[in-house]
């Protein structure tokens, strides 16, 4: 039972390539999230998907694209990669019930030069 | 607008003492927190959760403390051992289905 998994686990881009974050999870959660987090700052939400075929805007959604491609697979596109993006982005999911705790994955090392 | 706060950015102690961690939350209407745990290179980790409703929540280890009278949330780690050594974040529900608002988060770290 891997819970959430993340890939790649590390990635260094150049300044305006693109990429995609992929997420994973075997936990039968409908609800997902994409966060970034930085030195100093709590995790900022990106996007969310409550359930399958959905999603919504979080706080920093700009420059972000994201898919919800079936439950089990949320993934997270970068059209054109910013050094303001270099971040280190959790995926995170949680049952679809009120006062859910959310899950995490590892995480994805991402730098942008 | 909402922000959740932690009092101390660094705890150091040592093995086998208790440690207190606390946040202060600005949203009187929240109704339910998180603490997490992240060690170096890994995600958050769930640690115990409390809903508003209650002062009080005790877990393996760790209780979590809630004053809605002044807006703050604490964790308590009993015996705290070197592997307790982490960043702690709390967390409050958000507006929006599912939403969580995430502190900054305090390093602990444990001396043998």
């Amino acid at each position: 039972n891997a819970g959430v998994t993340q890939t790649p686990k590390f990635q260094v881009l150049k300044t305006g390539q693109s990429m995609t974050l992929q997420c994973a999870q075997d936990m039968n959660h409908n609800s997902m999230y994409w966060y970034r987090q930085d030195p100093g700052m709590g995790l900022r939400l990106i996007y969310y998907s409550a359930s399958e075929g959905t999603t919504d805007k979080g706080e920093v959604p700009n420059g972000y694209n994201v898919s919800r491609l079936n439950k089990r697979e949320f993934s997270l596109r970068l059209e054109s990669a910013a050094p303001s993006q270099t971040s280190v982005y959790f995926c995170a999911t949680a049952r679809d019930s009120p006062n859910q705790p959310q899950h995490f994955g590892d995480g994805t090392r991402l730098s942008i030069l | 607008g909402e922000s959740v706060g932690l009092h101390l950015p660094t705890l150091s102690v040592q093995e086998g003492d208790n440690s207190i961690i606390n946040c202060a939350y600005s949203n009187s209407a929240s109704d339910y927190f998180i603490w997490y745990k992240q060690e170096s290179g890994k995600g958050p980790q769930f640690i115990i959760d409390i809903r508003s409703n209650m002062d009080k929540r005790q877990g393996q280890r760790v209780t979590v403390l809630l004053n809605k009278t002044v807006k703050h949330l604490s964790l308590q780690i009993a015996a705290t051992q070197p592997g307790d050594s982490a960043v702690y974040f709390c967390a409050e529900k958000g507006e929006g289905f599912q939403k969580l608002v995430f502190g900054t988060g305090t390093r602990l770290l444990v001396s043998p």
